[in-house]
């Protein structure tokens, strides 16, 4: 079975522009999340979706960043415009998700972004 | 929003020594994982344990859900152990609930 798949795995930017991230979940999985993760920190969760809607998004800067899950499926991540502070590892999960089923999640190999 | 605590922060030991890395929690979880970081930053699922033991090879986890917390067991450690163990947990009783990380326990085993 396939697991999370990110793309691209690194990405050097200047502040000030703009920078999208791609994840495709493991097949079947109902919910998917986009984390960040600054350098000696644990993950810290951006957006969480079920499906193709929203259920948690408090900790997205909504200034500068948008996320969306098209089809219920893959999803994007985007900052815009890129500060320094952004520079981290961007994690995707995904878990099957829904009552009755296993909420155990599996991790992306990440996009290391390094913002200039 | 529940709260995760790790420790020890650190933790150094010789090839072939026994671990045990604890995380606390701070309400009722539906969810509780226990993951290593490699060095190239990829999350590796070690155990999915919202109660109970499990063990796979060297590794054993058991979680006293009625106490909040966790522990992770490494036995006769070998230096491809070494990295960041994280703890996450989600706490209520619906898959909306977002998860939590713990700050993390370094591991470096010397050769």
């Amino acid at each position: 079975e396939a697991g999370v798949a990110q793309s691209p795995r690194y990405k050097i930017i200047e502040k000030r522009q703009s920078v999208a991230f791609w994840c495709n979940p493991i097949s079947g999985h109902a919910t998917l999340y986009w984390y960040q993760q600054i350098l000696g920190q644990g993950p810290k969760l951006l957006i969480q979706f079920q499906n193709n809607g929203v259920v948690d998004d408090s900790q997205l800067p909504k200034d500068r960043f948008s996320a969306e899950r098209l089809k219920g499926v893959d999803s994007t991540l985007k900052i815009q415009p890129a500060k320094l502070e952004d520079s981290a590892v961007y994690l995707c999960a995904s878990s099957l998700g829904g009552a009755g089923t296993s909420y155990e999640q599996f991790f992306g190999p990440g996009t290391r972004l390094t913002v200039l | 929003g529940i709260q995760v605590e790790q420790s020890p922060p650190d933790l150094i030991l010789q090839e072939g020594a026994n671990s045990t890395l604890r995380c606390n929690f701070s309400d009722s979880v539906n969810n509780l994982q226990w993951f290593h970081q490699n060095p190239w930053g990829q999350l590796i699922n070690l155990f999915y344990i919202p109660s109970g033991t499990k063990q796979n090879g060297r590794l054993s986890a058991t979680t006293v859900a009625t106490e909040r917390y966790s522990l992770l067991y490494i036995s006769s450690s070998q230096t491809t152990d070494s990295g960041v163990y994280f703890c996450a947990a989600a706490g209520g009783y619906s898959s909306a609930s977002k998860i939590i990380f713990g700050s993390g326990t370094r591991l470096s085993i010397r050769p």
